[in-house]
């Protein structure tokens, strides 16, 4: 079984401040992990994935992501935040070989000007 | 552009009706999925098809049913057998099911209601 948990259902930042968007995945084998964006109304939009190698992986927009294995986490980063990041962010887990993504509740994510 | 388009954007359902959402893509990916999606819920699977004319049930398939005619497109029929079908659907597709590690693309949704 696999499961991912987003612990904050929204986080607020002020715009030009470090955003941080927490995951922590739990899979049987070696995961594919994955982050996308929503906008309102929207389809999900990919950001960035991590596969293997480095554990810090760069994305989209400025996005990027540390994968840290002992404590099974993904957590998503952008160093300085825009108002236009407010948007609701999903981070997703695929167990190597299988065909689900299981997708975590999301995390609302308001930048203030 | 390549992508994934969905139609209609907005759906009504009355009761005891049956409705279909359109699900196409030009990425020639062979596999493609059908989620619902619910205000803190996170996404669940619906149904997926590996290939034309194969498909199989997700976590919440009861009063769904979908088609693969063709590779391009995925069409779900909500049935008046769920009788809870307020919610977004999303339609997405991948390269192939397993062993690729490439991310799943999404259309931009189809809100469906009940009048």
């Amino acid at each position: 079984a696999q499961s991912v948990a987003q612990p904050e259902d929204q986080v607020n930042v002020a715009e030009g401040n470090p955003l941080t968007v927490k995951c922590t995945y739990s899979v049987s084998g070696n995961p594919y992990l994955f982050w996308y964006v929503q906008y309102p109304n929207r389809g999900l939009q990919f950001l960035l994935k991590y596969i293997t190698g480095d554990n810090l992986v760069k994305g989209s927009y400025g996005f990027e992501a540390e994968f840290n294995k002992s404590q099974t986490s993904f957590h998503l980063k952008k160093p300085s935040a825009l108002v236009s990041d407010s948007a609701l962010y999903f981070c997703a887990v695929r167990d190597r070989g299988d065909y689900k993504l299981s997708f975590g509740a999301g995390t609302t994510v308001t930048v203030r000007a | 552009d390549g992508g994934i388009t969905q139609s209609p954007k907005y759906l009504f359902r009355k009761e005891g009706q049956n409705v279909t959402l359109s699900c196409e893509q030009n990425l020639n990916h062979d596999a493609m999925y059908w989620y619902r999606q619910d205000p803190g819920q996170g996404l669940r699977l619906i149904y997926y098809s590996q290939i034309v004319n194969d498909f199989q049930k997700g976590d919440i398939a009861e009063g769904y049913s979908v088609s693969r005619e063709k590779k391009e497109s995925f069409p779900l029929t909500v049935t008046s057998a769920q009788k809870n079908p307020t919610a977004f659907y999303l339609c997405a597709s991948s390269i192939e099911l397993t062993g690729s590690n490439q991310p799943q693309h999404f259309g931009d949704g189809t809100r469906l209601s009940i009048l």
